[in-house]
């Protein structure tokens, strides 16, 4: 399953298949490019980031792609699994500021 | 693990009461963060604390908030006359001061409630 943008809330995919969550941003001065997963009454939780002088980074996983040229970012999540039923927010900060900008979020649900 | 800490989990307060939102950010960090998150919208920056004073700071953090570093450990986020809007979860966050960019880890989150 695949969801573009964060126009679209909720992504639901069967467990054991890849999931591609999306997140536009509107700042060219972004350089550098988090995904957080966020479960209910938690706080958000770091997953992988991504500087802009790189456009692909994996973890553990999950994949990070970076595409600056249309400003567009994904996390791909390998085999999801249960545990990966969450909110997930992209976010993103430039140099010399300390603030991240979180994208709406997107609801990831997982079915067994 | 070290993780971010923060108290109460739920306020509860009436209008135009003072609140203290409390924060232990992670021992070894030196930039401290309160971002809010209003129920169903996304999460967003309110203020960076380093070095003891306040080192960016977002359009909502108007003068009816503060932040205070009282002790080595705590962190707090004072709101001077609570308003209906004011209810949302607020989330404290730290980093390491390092050359370049510093993951943000995050707290579980106090949820106020303004009746």
């Amino acid at each position: 399953g695949e969801s573009v943008g964060l126009h679209l809330p909720t992504l639901s995919v069967q467990e054991g298949d890849n999931s591609i969550i999306n997140c536009a941003y509107s700042n060219s001065a972004s350089d550098y490019f988090i995904w957080y997963k966020q479960e209910s009454g938690k706080g958000p939780q770091f997953i992988i980031d991504i500087r802009s002088n790189m456009d692909k980074r994996q973890g553990q996983r999950v994949t990070v792609l970076l595409n600056k040229t249309v400003k567009h970012l994904s996390l791909q999540i390998a085999a999801t699994q249960p545990g990966d039923s969450a909110v997930y927010f992209c976010a993103e900060k430039n140099t010399g500021r300390r603030a991240l900008t979180f994208g709406s979020g997107t609801r990831l649900q997982v079915q067994p | 693990e070290p993780e971010v800490t923060q108290t109460p989990s739920h306020q509860v307060t009436q209008m135009g009461q003072e609140v203290i939102l409390r924060c232990v950010p992670i021992s070894n960090h030196l930039y401290f963060y309160w971002y809010r998150q209003i129920l169903g919208q996304k999460v967003e920056f309110l203020v960076s604390f380093y070095n003891n004073e306040i080192s960016e700071k977002s359009e909502i953090f108007d003068d009816q908030f503060s932040v205070e570093r009282p002790d080595g450990s705590n962190f707090t986020l004072k709101i001077r006359s609570t308003k209906l809007e004011d209810s949302a979860m607020y989330f404290c966050a730290s980093s390491e001061l390092a050359g370049g960019v510093n993951e943000q880890f995050f707290g579980p989150g106090t949820r106020l409630t303004v009746l």
